[in-house]
């Protein structure tokens, strides 16, 4: 069975541009979570979505961050204008049925702002 | 609020040594606790879990008690191999984050040949 995609896998771009990040959550999953990772801070969680609805995006850092569900298997997390401090690794996660249930996460996305 | 607190890495150990790595939370109401693996350039995975107090989770050898009377989740393995060498992140669910994981900032574990 196919986990939880995520494309790009690197991603390297220069201050201003945009950046878009995409996941394709499990099958069947209704649950889908977008994280950052940063050595400062740790595991951050960005936003969720239950059935393609944000439920909670108290944890994007500012309006240059966007983040949607148009349906159950692609999510997209936008940066505009990326700046460098943006640089993380961004996972999607999914879950089935439940928001605590087991959360699987993708392989990730390194995304280095110049 | 609720938060999780491990110990900080990185934990270096020799093959075949025995495993501790401490977590302890603190939360209001009745968290399910969780062990999370990070291999090297890959995402979380779960490890082992545990719903209720005295519970023990355990999976690839690894085991942890949920010890409600001293607000811990201990993880632990009996000897360590070069392949379980990863960031190990201790989490919690609660009602009081809306059942949100509410993560620790991760131990680092080397293992030596």
């Amino acid at each position: 069975d196919a986990g939880v995609i995520q494309s790009p896998r690197h991603e390297v771009t220069e201050m201003g541009q945009e950046v878009t990040l995409r996941c394709k959550p499990i099958s069947g999953h209704d649950y889908l979570f977008w994280y950052r990772q940063t050595m400062m801070r740790g595991l951050e969680l960005l936003i969720y979505f239950n059935n393609n609805v944000p439920i909670d995006d108290s944890g994007m850092p500012e309006d240059r961050f966007s983040a949607k569900m148009p349906n159950a298997s692609f999510s997209t997390l936008k940066i505009q204008p990326s700046e460098p401090r943006d640089s993380a690794v961004y996972f999607c996660a999914s879950s089935l049925g439940r928001i605590q249930e087991t959360q699987y996460f993708g392989p990730g996305t390194r995304l280095l702002v110049l | 609020g609720n938060s999780v607190t491990q110990m900080e890495g990185p934990v270096t150990l020799s093959e075949e040594a025995f495993l501790t790595i401490n977590c302890t939370y603190t939360a209001t109401g009745y968290p399910s606790l969780f062990w999370y693996v990070q291999y090297p350039g890959e995402g979380l995975q779960l490890l082992l879990k545990a719903t209720k107090a005295d519970d023990k989770g355990s999976n690839k050898g690894f085991e942890a008690t949920y010890r409600k009377e001293t607000t811990s989740f201990h993880l632990e393995k009996g000897s360590v191999q070069v392949s379980d060498s990863a960031v190990y992140f201790c989490a919690l669910s609660d009602t009081d984050s809306n059942y949100q994981l509410i993560w620790g900032a991760g131990t680092k574990l080397i293992i030596k040949p």
